[in-house]
């Protein structure tokens, strides 16, 4: 079955740090493009970042309100994902979704797998 | 900075047509894609690369993108299709979304 596995989250003060992670599962994790998307309480989704393959050298991209203070990392031999978040403010509080699009699917643009979810909350 | 704007509301009664624009410049030269989300629950992909459904999709589900706007159509509207919807494209190797349209079927 295929499947990502969100945690790590919880309570911070802003200006901390937290690290989350995603676990996958029953698809070629080398493979595939991760991003991660969050979702502030009663409010849309928002792309945080991504990284690429390791193949095409595991570059990374963010959005503009946590480039900088957000990294994202992944680990192929344990098929784990991280989210590395500094200076937290308290916009960023969220509930954090890890997505990808199936490898062997392959839906272009899109993302088709997603976790449930791991809550942040920033606040003092 | 590049916008995807959605109506936040659309209502629409059962068994009717419900129609959700997402707009923005030159959207037709990339492609959309479309997510349902209800109360709880993470995204559902229900349109990809424009037009196309994913496995387990009801036909009823259908997408276009031209122009400036990408269209998601539910034809035949059922109450559970009662959700949040957000299109979604690439634009600079950075990913957008709209700001999302509850459909209220009533």
């Amino acid at each position: 079955e295929v499947q990502l596995v969100e945690s790590g989250g919880g309570l911070v003060k802003p200006g901390g740090s937290l690290r989350l992670s995603c676990a996958a599962s029953g698809f070629t994790f080398s493979d595939a493009w991760m991003s991660w998307v969050r979702q502030a309480p009663g409010k849309g989704l928002e792309w945080v970042g991504r990284i690429n393959t390791r193949s095409e050298g595991g570059t990374t991209g963010y959005a503009a309100p946590v480039k900088g203070r957000f990294s994202i990392a992944r680990d192929d031999l344990k098929n784990m994902l991280y989210l590395q978040m500094n200076s937290l403010k308290t916009e960023d509080t969220a509930l954090y979704y890890c997505t990808t699009r199936d490898p062997v699917r392959g839906v272009i643009g899109a993302f088709d797998i997603w976790g449930q979810g791991t809550m942040v909350t920033v606040s003092s | 900075s590049y916008e995807l704007t959605q109506p936040p509301s659309v209502s629409v009664s059962p068994g009717q047509t419900a129609s959700i624009t997402c707009s923005g410049d030159k959207l037709g030269n990339r492609y959309a894609c479309w997510y349902q989300q209800k109360p709880g629950q993470s995204p559902v992909l229900v349109i990809y690369e424009d037009t196309k459904r994913p496995s387990g999709i009801p036909e009823r589900f259908s997408g276009s993108n031209s122009g400036n706007t990408a269209t998601l159509t539910i034809s035949g509207t059922q109450a559970m299709d009662e959700a949040d919807y957000y299109c979604q494209a690439w634009f600079s190797n950075t990913v957008l979304f709209g700001g999302g349209t509850k459909l209220t079927v009533l």
